[in-house]
């Protein structure tokens, strides 16, 4: 089944404590991109990558980290969590040719006190 | 700079009515537009797309109007299904760029 998985889907951490979401698909897609949505704000791109070793900032990268080492992975770093950062997470891939159809992740709920 | 607008935060239709929901865009470059459906504790998922060189795309209940003049686009849901009762965010493209979402719009089906 073709999909975009997510790990962990919930979690709840205190200010400071370094911490990794991952991400992985298994359509072979080019691009993959980290998302947070919060309340009237809709869905805003934090960090993208067109493909392996190749990563960019989004709308909202401060204090966020990536990495694309292998095409099916891009994990989301925090390096020290802020309360400001307690959100809904989204990871995404599509390919980077005809047919711009981007497909998500289910959804990690990361909540920093 | 918000430059995918969905001004109504909300909608409520009656079941097996017409659901009509709005997006605007500013930005002229964009040239391919996306609606995603989204239900609680979920991803948000892909529902149908248009090209800017078309005004208009069907994909069975769901049609999306493009008018490219008045940079607007909407999505025309008919007849409207209790499934349906998600929220709805319209989004925007060119080229291999990134998409940029509007707000979004709950749509609540009422029995």
């Amino acid at each position: 089944e073709a999909q975009v998985t997510q790990n962990p889907r919930y979690l709840i951490t205190v200010t400071g404590k370094k911490l990794t979401v991952t991400c992985s698909q298994n359509m072979n897609h080019e691009y993959m991109s980290w998302y947070r949505q919060d309340p009237g704000l809709g869905l805003r791109q934090i960090y993208y990558s067109m493909n392996v070793e190749v990563t960019d900032k989004g709308d909202v990268p401060e204090g966020y980290k990536v990495s694309r080492k292998e095409k099916r992975n891009f994990p989301l770093i925090l390096e020290s969590p802020s309360p400001n950062q307690t959100s809904l997470y989204f990871c995404a891939s599509r390919r980077t040719g005809r047919g711009r159809e981007q497909y998500f992740g289910p959804g990690t709920r990361l909540t920093v006190t | 700079d918000q430059q995918v607008k969905q001004n109504s935060p909300s909608l409520s239709v009656q079941e097996g009515r017409i659901s009509i929901l709005n997006c605007d865009y500013t930005n002229s470059m964009f040239d391919y537009f996306l609606w995603y459906k989204k239900y609680p504790a979920e991803g948000p998922t892909f529902l149908i797309s248009i090209s800017s060189i078309k005004d208009k795309n069907e994909d069975g209940r769901f049609t999306v109007f493009l008018n490219k003049s008045a940079k607007h686009l909407s999505l025309h849901i008919v007849p409207s299904q209790p499934g349906d009762s998600a929220v709805y965010f319209c989004a925007a493209i060119f080229g291999n760029e990134k998409l940029t979402f509007g707000t979004g719009t709950r749509l609540t089906i009422i029995p």
